[in-house]
């Protein structure tokens, strides 16, 4: 199986700041990466498949980037409604795997 | 868009089974690659395995295999995943996810639209 590492595990945030997440797996997954938001209580939210590609309705101060082994997540003008955990997945091959998630919480 | 509606929250004796479902829109559920995913508390995602109804064959992640069954019913567009052998440890929100009808790929599950999660609980 392929192993997504995140790091880190928690941010602490203000309103305003840019944030980076990353994403490292454990070998290419040539740009078949999903990240996704979650908030308490909610199902995930898909926000960038392929890597890249920002989602239809997804505020466009989310950024995905990287290649090979190495993805990031960034969030510029952090917004309050930004404060979430979120995870990568990659879809490379089977079987599907996340990250451990990275808590963005309120500074 | 695609609406996933899962069934409610089950509470389960340790060794026995639950069979949760999931109800989707649309036209095109036959074409639907559907992923089951889950969520121990206050723990991250588990992708468990996922079908897409028009090939009929499920893919599984070995942790789950032999314990896990994911089938669909097109006369009413609704997925089920089966977990036998139940343990307190599969005490999940588990959900199901879809990108909606598969087109040029149709091996590859998409995560664009989820449930809204089914708790299973499993306590003697």
């Amino acid at each position: 199986d392929i192993q997504m590492t995140q790091s880190p595990s928690s941010l602490s945030a203000s309103v305003g700041d840019r944030v980076t997440i990353s994403c490292q797996a454990s070998q290419d997954i040539t740009n078949y990466l999903n990240w996704f938001q979650q908030k308490p209580g909610k199902a995930p939210k898909l926000l960038i498949d392929d890597a890249f590609n920002l989602k239809t309705g997804v505020p466009s101060r989310f950024r995905g980037g990287g290649s090979g082994t190495q993805y990031t997540l960034t969030i510029n003008s952090l917004q309050p409604e930004d404060f979430a955990t979120y995870y990568c997945q990659q879809y490379d091959s089977l079987p599907y795997t996340f990250g451990q998630g990275t808590t963005l919480e309120i500074k | 868009q695609v609406q996933l509606v899962q069934s409610g929250a089950e509470v389960k004796k340790p060794g026995s089974s639950v069979k949760v479902s999931c109800k989707a829109s649309g036209d095109s559920f036959s074409s639907y690659p559907i992923s089951w995913v889950r969520q121990a508390p206050g723990q991250g995602l588990e992708w468990m395995g996922g079908m897409t109804p028009i090939f009929g064959t499920p893919d599984y992640a070995e942790k789950f295999q032999g314990r896990v069954t994911i089938t669909a019913d097109e006369s009413t567009s609704t997925a089920y995943m089966e977990l036998s052998s139940l343990r307190s440890d599969d005490t999940a929100v588990y959900y199901c996810a879809t990108g909606g009808a598969c087109g040029g790929d149709c091996l590859v599950y998409h995560f664009d639209f989820w449930g809204q999660g089914s708790q299973v609980t499993v306590s003697s």
